[in-house]
């Protein structure tokens, strides 16, 4: 199984909402990644996870919250969101530790923040 | 700095065609280099992987080409299909083993 799930495919919420993005693998894969990708640009860093522990967090601004309650999932609660914030939100998942080792990607979250 | 930059920006083809994408980077020393499709709202499905020791590699009907001293890889799509439309990535990952990732090539392969 080379499958990353996330849900939901879309998601529409207001600017006072919370919310919460899902990404699991069953891969075993023990590094997870947050990223986010606005339109015609290419995806942007977020968060690492390793070993179930944050190892990246790329001035992510605090509205965003990252969360890995075990090996296999990995949650992006929302809070308090702007419009700009409108983007698709991909999830991946590899080995920790090498470079070498492939990343794979899960379908993506279509925020939309009104 | 650490760039990578795909050329052209987006390219249509008729169906059948072959097509050849560019991509150029700065990153020096890195660890390997990857190419992506991504289909529109859809995450990035892996092509080929290259470490930096690799001049090519085939997935397919996809043959990517690295070349470490120009600092330039390709990657050539043959007897294209409809269902090549997409957007194509390079990716080059350096020493730090984060991801830096170009700005793609759209491709739309008409029939």
């Amino acid at each position: 199984d080379t499958e990353v799930t996330q849900t939901p495919k879309h998601l529409v919420m207001g600017m006072t909402n919370k919310k919460s993005l899902k990404c699991e693998q069953h891969m075993g894969h023990r590094a997870m990644y947050w990223y986010k990708q606005k339109a015609k640009k290419p995806p942007e860093l977020m968060f690492v996870y390793s070993y179930e522990k944050l190892s990246i967090n790329e001035s992510v601004p605090s509205r965003f919250s990252p969360e890995c309650p075990n090996s296999s999932l990995l949650n992006l609660h929302l809070h308090a969101l702007q419009p700009e914030d409108s983007a698709l939100y991909l999830c991946a998942s590899s080995v920790p530790g090498q470079s070498s080792y492939e990343q794979y990607f899960g379908p993506g979250t279509r925020l939309t923040v009104t | 700095k650490n760039q990578v930059e795909q050329s052209p920006q987006s390219l249509i083809i008729l169906e059948g065609k072959n097509c050849t994408l560019q991509c150029n980077y700065t990153v020096s020393p890195f660890s390997n280099l990857r190419w992506y499709k991504q289909d529109t709202g859809r995450g990035p499905v892996s092509l080929t992987i290259m470490t930096f020791s690799e001049n090519t590699k085939s997935n397919g009907r996809y043959t990517a080409t690295l070349d470490a001293d120009t600092k330039q890889s390709s990657l050539h799509i043959t007897a294209s299909q409809l269902s090549d439309s997409a957007s194509y990535i390079c990716v080059v990952t350096p020493a730090t083993n984060k991801l830096i990732f170009g700005t793609g090539t759209l491709l739309a392969v008409q029939p």
